[in-house]
C-alpha cells in the first residue's frame, strides 16, 4: 500500500538535546511538508519541500532543520534553539501542481522531560 | 489576510442525530476547499475536495456544500455514529501550488451514545 510513514509515534527530548523525526513516503510525490500542531490551533507550516535536495523554510521554522537527500524521505531535525518543541508533527506530500494527492502521516508526538 | 475560520469550536451530539459544521472563508485566490477528519492522536485523512464549480460532494454519510460567492462551506453529517468523534477540520487552497494551504482550527464531535 502507498502511503506515509513517520516515525516514532512518541519522543521524548531532555533539555538542549536534538532530536529528528523521520517521514518516508512511497507515494511518488514530488512535494514534502512538515507542520505543527498545537491545541486549538490549526497546523502551521515548518519546511516543505518541492524537489530533492531543495527546501523552502515556513511559517515557524525557527529551531528547525530538514534536508532532503532522497524524494521518499524528509527528516525534520528538533534543535535545542526551540524553546517549545513539545507538540504533535505531521509529515504531508503532495503532487505539486494544484495541489492534489495531498496524504498526511500518522504524526509524531514529541515531549520535552 | 488569508484566513479560514469553522464554527463551531467544538460540539456534542446523540448517536443517530445529524449535525452541520461550518467553514468560513476569505482565501484568494481561490483553487480548492478539503475537510479531513482527524481522530485523536493521528493524522488528517481527507473527506472530501472542492473546487470553485462544484457546489456540493459526497463522501459516504458525509455531504460538503460549498458556496463560492459568499465563501462558505458546510460538512453535514447524517445519522452520526461513535466513530465519528474527532476533530473535522477545513482546509482551503489558494490557486498557487505548493505551500498555500490555509488550515481552519478544527470543530471538535463528540457522539455520544
Amino acid at each position: 500500500d502507498g502511503g506515509i510513514t513517520q516515525s516514532p509515534k512518541y519522543l521524548f527530548r531532555k533539555e538542549g538535546q536534538n532530536v529528528t523525526l523521520s517521514c518516508e513516503q512511497n507515494l511518488n510525490h514530488d512535494a514534502m511538508y512538515w507542520y505543527r500542531q498545537d491545541p486549538g490551533q490549526g497546523l502551521r507550516l515548518i519546511y516543505y519541500s518541492q524537489i530533492v535536495n531543495d527546501f523552502q523554510k515556513g511559517d515557524i521554522a525557527e529551531g528547525y532543520s530538514v534536508s532532503r537527500e532522497k524524494k521518499e524521505s524528509f527528516p525534520l531535525t528538533v534543535t535545542s534553539a526551540q524553546k517549545n518543541p513539545t507538540a504533535f508533527y505531521l509529515c504531508a506530500s503532495s503532487i505539486v501542481r494544484a495541489n492534489y494527492g495531498y496524504t498526511f502521516g500518522s504524526g509524531t508526538r514529541l515531549t520535552v522531560v | 489576510k488569508n484566513q479560514v475560520e469553522q464554527s463551531p469550536q467544538s460540539l456534542i451530539i446523540l448517536e443517530g442525530k445529524n449535525c452541520t459544521l461550518q467553514c468560513n472563508y476569505t482565501v484568494s485566490p481561490f483553487s480548492n476547499l478539503r475537510w479531513y477528519k482527524q481522530d485523536t492522536g493521528r493524522g488528517p485523512v481527507s473527506l472530501t475536495i472542492m473546487t470553485f464549480s462544484e457546489n456540493t460532494k459526497s463522501n459516504g454519510r458525509y455531504t460538503a456544500t460549498l458556496d463560492a460567492d459568499t465563501k462558505q462551506s458546510s460538512l453535514h453529517i447524517t445519522a452520526s455514529q461513535l466513530s465519528d468523534s474527532a476533530s473535522y477540520i477545513c482546509v482551503v487552497s489558494a490557486e498557487q501550488a505548493g505551500t498555500a494551504l490555509i488550515f481552519g482550527k478544527g470543530t471538535t464531535l463528540s457522539v455520544s451514545s
